[in-house]
């Protein structure tokens, strides 16, 4: 079966940073994969996706690139600000899955001033 | 566009009783909502998937006769949570989808508390 693997948190940065969380799945096909965002006391918010391989998906500074060949979407932003404290999904749907999503178990981020 | 919402947002209830959680989606066609249940610092579990119109389809482990989901509406689907207990506490989220579109719009979930 499907499954999304991420690295565990916390990451605690200082504002700035470089941020980088990784994540790798596991599917039969070609998935999408999606990262999602959840501040506290919230629901998830969708960062980015990408569809098929070598797609990259940005948003806010955010990126993560389909790679196919390692089985990799790692999320990465070049200069995290505290704004961005929250937590991080890595996700995938499968295509013939009726757009169900498998997560990943979240990475919480701290970004201090 | 593509916005879910849930009401009540948070609700507190007493051991024994039924609590009912909306999901809506306010600007299109909902024609599969699905149910989630988060535990504190913990991923999304998927409950159950419900297609408008048919009977939800649950996933293993989630009790059926005590999480009763109904999804009469385009854009409407409810969670009742019935002979409530403490360990039904939990984050539940749910998210729509549209029937031409991959992906998930999720709403802001709903956080329960069972004294």
């Amino acid at each position: 079966g499907n499954s999304v693997t991420q690295m565990e948190g916390p990451v605690t940065l200082s504002e700035e940073a470089f941020l980088t969380i990784n994540c790798t799945y596991t599917a039969t096909g070609y998935p999408s994969l999606f990262w999602y965002v959840q501040y506290p006391g919230e629901g998830l918010q969708l960062l980015l996706k990408a569809t098929k391989a070598d797609d990259k998906g940005s948003n806010k500074g955010f990126e993560a690139t389909y790679r196919k060949e390692t089985t990799s979407f790692h999320l990465e932003k070049g200069s995290v600000q505290v704004s961005d404290s929250a937590v991080y999904f890595c996700a995938l749907s499968g295509r013939n899955a009726g757009n169900m999503l498998t997560f990943g178990g979240g990475t919480r981020l701290m970004v201090k001033p | 566009g593509a916005v879910v919402s849930q009401h009540p947002s948070w609700v507190i209830c007493k051991s024994g009783t039924s609590v009912k959680i909306e999901c809506r989606s306010l600007d299109f066609q909902a024609t599969t909502m699905f149910w989630y249940r988060q535990f504190p610092k913990q991923s999304l579990m998927l409950m159950a998937t419900s297609n408008e119109g048919s009977k939800a389809t649950y996933e293993q482990g989630v009790e059926k006769d005590k999480f009763l989901i109904n999804h009469a509406s385009l854009t409407l689907s409810t969670l009742t949570v019935t002979s409530a207990h403490p360990e039904d506490s939990s984050f539940y989220i749910c998210s729509a989808s549209e029937r031409v579109v991959l992906e998930q719009y999720f709403g802001p979930g709903t956080r329960l508390t069972v004294t």
